[in-house]
């Protein structure tokens, strides 16, 4: 069955902390791994990887993919309080069929001022 | 402005009440979807579309229906509610369907907080 495993499930930090959020994921034919903020509401999107080693970058934010060891890490630095949220990894795969995402249940994070 | 939008967003309803949540996009998006959200289970998706008269099923289908008339509207149907429906519903979509490559950026509604009794 395919999963996708998040962790921390939360994580409380200080303004100003950095840190790591770990998606690992198991499925068959994997295509893509894509990573959202949800706030109070919808879910947004911050990043798709498909390729291994190679670094996505908006801001404080990064991530990276490591296919052979089927995970990625969510970097945030110098978190400010309004990086509280929960963040959702998802892979696409194609076990099934084509479209279907799998989410992980998220990494809760605080950020305390 | 580029959203998805759903109706009702809040909804109390009873048991074997048919009803129907209805989802549009006005970006002209191939790729649309419904998931549920409960807590401790994150995330899980219920039907999506890759196109119009195109729908398969995702990990929870049960109990729900889809249709794909037009390509901007993908209503989710609830033929006979029951309790354990009780949840936050999101559509999304995408412009490209995500094995297509282009983009997996899903664009998600503001969410459908649904209540069966």
């Amino acid at each position: 069955e395919d999963k996708v495993v998040q962790s921390p499930l939360s994580l409380v930090v200080h303004e100003g902390d950095t840190v790591t959020l770990n998606c690992s994921y198991e499925v068959t034919n994997f295509r893509s791994l894509l990573w959202y903020k949800q706030e109070k509401k919808a879910p947004t999107f911050l990043f798709m990887l498909t390729s291994s080693g190679i670094e996505k970058k908006s801001g404080r934010l990064s991530s990276i993919l490591d296919k052979k060891e089927l995970f990625s890490i969510l970097n945030i630095t110098a978190t400010q309080t309004g990086d509280s949220a929960i963040y959702l990894c998802a892979v696409e795969a194609s076990g099934g069929s084509q479209g279907n995402l799998i989410f992980g249940k998220g990494t809760k994070l605080s950020v305390k001022p | 402005e580029a959203q998805v939008t759903q109706n009702p967003r809040y909804l109390i309803t009873v048991t074997g009440k048919k009803l129907t949540v209805t989802c549009s996009q006005n970006m002209n998006h191939e790729y649309m979807s419904w998931y549920r959200q409960d807590p401790g289970l994150g995330l899980r998706q219920i039907y999506y579309s890759m196109n119009v008269e195109v729908t398969d099923k995702g990990d929870v289908p049960e109990g729900y229906k889809v249709s794909r008339k037009e390509k901007r509207n993908f209503p989710l149907i609830l033929e006979s509610p029951s309790p354990n429906q009780t949840s936050l519903y999101f559509c999304a979509s995408s412009l490209r369907h995500l094995a297509g490559g282009n983009t997996g950026e899903l664009f998600f509604g503001e969410g459908s907080r649904l209540t069966v009794l």
